[in-house]
């Protein structure tokens, strides 16, 4: 079955990064577009970042542009989040997301937390 | 940008049947997907383009979408229904994906 599984997530200190990975199985990776999606506590769900299957189009929510970067493995089926220049506000459970033909967000992980803290 | 609003809060009792609207302008021209998490749990998809339902989502899930507002409708409100929904579009001016802010359902 589809399966998604973040890891990477910990606890790190204001400027600094880190780097998330997602692990896809289940399904042909190079036909989905994926996703990074956060919620910080008690929160709604944010976007991230998009990743077209065939990696030629990448898109950023405003509030991360310029500091974190999507890449997708094709041999390791794993996308991954660069997270640079972190701030408090970067702070929540980071998910990734198998997207379904036609833009829906239909297999989500559980999730890796990122806690920034000095 | 795209901007869509969820009241924060429905309520219903056991057996009736729950409306969550999600408004924007326009998004009657766009695709609307609904996202559910239940407490403590990753999301899920409940419906996609507009109406579809993922395989294992019962038939009491319902949503249309026209004008400037989508609506989820859900019959037959059982417990396990109780849940944050998100509505969720692409923003294709902007290349962006656009949440809305989320509907926490209580079931009475």
């Amino acid at each position: 079955q589809v399966q998604v599984v973040e890891s990477g997530g910990g606890v790190v200190q204001p400027g600094r990064s880190l780097r998330l990975s997602c692990a896809a199985s289940g399904f042909t990776f190079y036909t989905f577009d994926m996703d990074w999606v956060r919620q910080a506590p008690g929160k709604g769900l944010e976007w991230v970042a998009f990743m077209s299957s065939d990696g030629n189009s990448k898109y950023y929510a405003d509030s991360v542009k310029g500091r974190f970067t999507i890449s997708r493995d094709y041999y390791k089926n794993t996308v991954y989040l660069q997270l640079n220049s972190l701030t408090f506000e970067d702070s929540a459970l980071y998910y990734c997301v198998k997207n379904r033909e036609g833009g829906s967000l239909e297999s989500w992980g559980q999730g890796t937390l990122v806690t920034v803290s000095s | 940008s795209i901007v869509l609003t969820q009241p924060p809060s429905v309520s219903v009792a056991p057996g009736e049947t729950a409306r969550i609207t999600c408004g924007g302008n326009s998004i009657g021209t766009i695709n609307v997907h609904w996202n559910r998490q239940k407490a403590g749990q990753a999301p899920g998809l409940v419906i996609y383009n507009n109406h579809d339902r993922p395989s294992g989502i019962p038939e009491r899930f319902f949503a249309y979408n026209s004008g400037n507002t989508a609506t989820l409708t859900i019959s037959r409100v059982e417990a396990g229904d109780e849940a944050d929904y998100f509505c969720q579009v692409w923003d294709s001016i902007s290349d962006h994906r656009v949440f809305g802010g989320g509907t926490k359902l209580t079931v009475l």
